[in-house]
């Protein structure tokens, strides 16, 4: 199979503080790791696409300097939120694109389970 | 922006009945997924459809790919109480994925 974990589960932080996410592959080497951010009764907003060992790319409207975003290893993506506000209280999910064996292949994306923030 | 739209936006349903969600896109796409995701929880994959495709079965799931028409549609036969959850079409494959509004349906013992 193929474990997506993250931690925490569920945060809660005072404004104006930060707080880091991590999303780490437990079972196999993600090549891309993808944060999304879901607001209640919501879709998926992907907010970044992380690769290892070089900068994120952030969709747009995301600040790169609120969210950083540090994949340092194969295994393991960070989102840090800097100065959280309430309103950035939102559930915060990751996903980690396998790394492709074969050419061709479609490289299916695994998620973890989300963390959800609350910001007071 | 959300590529995908689906409707209904939330469906309620006796336990034991079909339930049929609809997803529909824009732009021309390799495949089209859908994941279910429960309350406050992470996604769970269900079924990928490629643009070849036109249908694909996997256990009580039933998707459909209507390219002609920009459109997929998602059947649960036999709904059971555990298939409370949200349902969402996701395209982009391999990149970035860009998901639908979402569908939630509650199945009502």
């Amino acid at each position: 199979g193929a474990v997506v974990s993250q931690h925490p589960s569920r945060v809660i932080c005072k404004s104006g503080t930060s707080v880091k996410i991590e999303c780490r592959s437990l079972d196999f080497q993600a090549t891309t790791m993808f944060w999304y951010r879901q607001f209640p009764k919501q879709s998926l907003m992907l907010m970044a696409t992380s690769n290892e060992g070089s900068k994120a790319t952030y969709e747009q409207g995301v600040e790169k300097d609120k969210f950083l975003i540090n994949h340092a290893s194969l295994t393991l993506s960070t989102l840090t939120v800097t100065s959280a506000h309430p309103e950035d209280s939102s559930f915060y999910i990751c996903s980690a694109r396998r790394r492709a064996r074969d050419r061709g292949r479609l490289s299916e994306q695994y998620f973890g389970p989300g963390t959800r923030l609350t910001v007071t | 922006s959300q590529q995908g739209e689906e409707d209904p936006q939330a469906l309620s349903i006796q336990e034991g009945e079909n339930a049929t969600m609809n997803c529909s896109y824009k732009t021309s796409i390799n495949n089209l997924q859908w994941y279910r995701q429960n309350s406050g929880r992470g996604l769970v994959h269900l079924i990928l459809i490629r643009s070849n495709e036109r249908e694909k079965h996997s256990g009580r799931l039933r998707v459909t790919l209507d390219t002609s028409k920009k459109s997929s549609s998602l059947l649960i036969t036999a709904s059971r109480a555990a298939d409370t959850a949200s349902y969402f079409c996701a395209t982009g494959g391999a990149q970035k994925l860009v998901f639908g509004q979402g569908t939630r349906l509650t199945i009502n013992p």
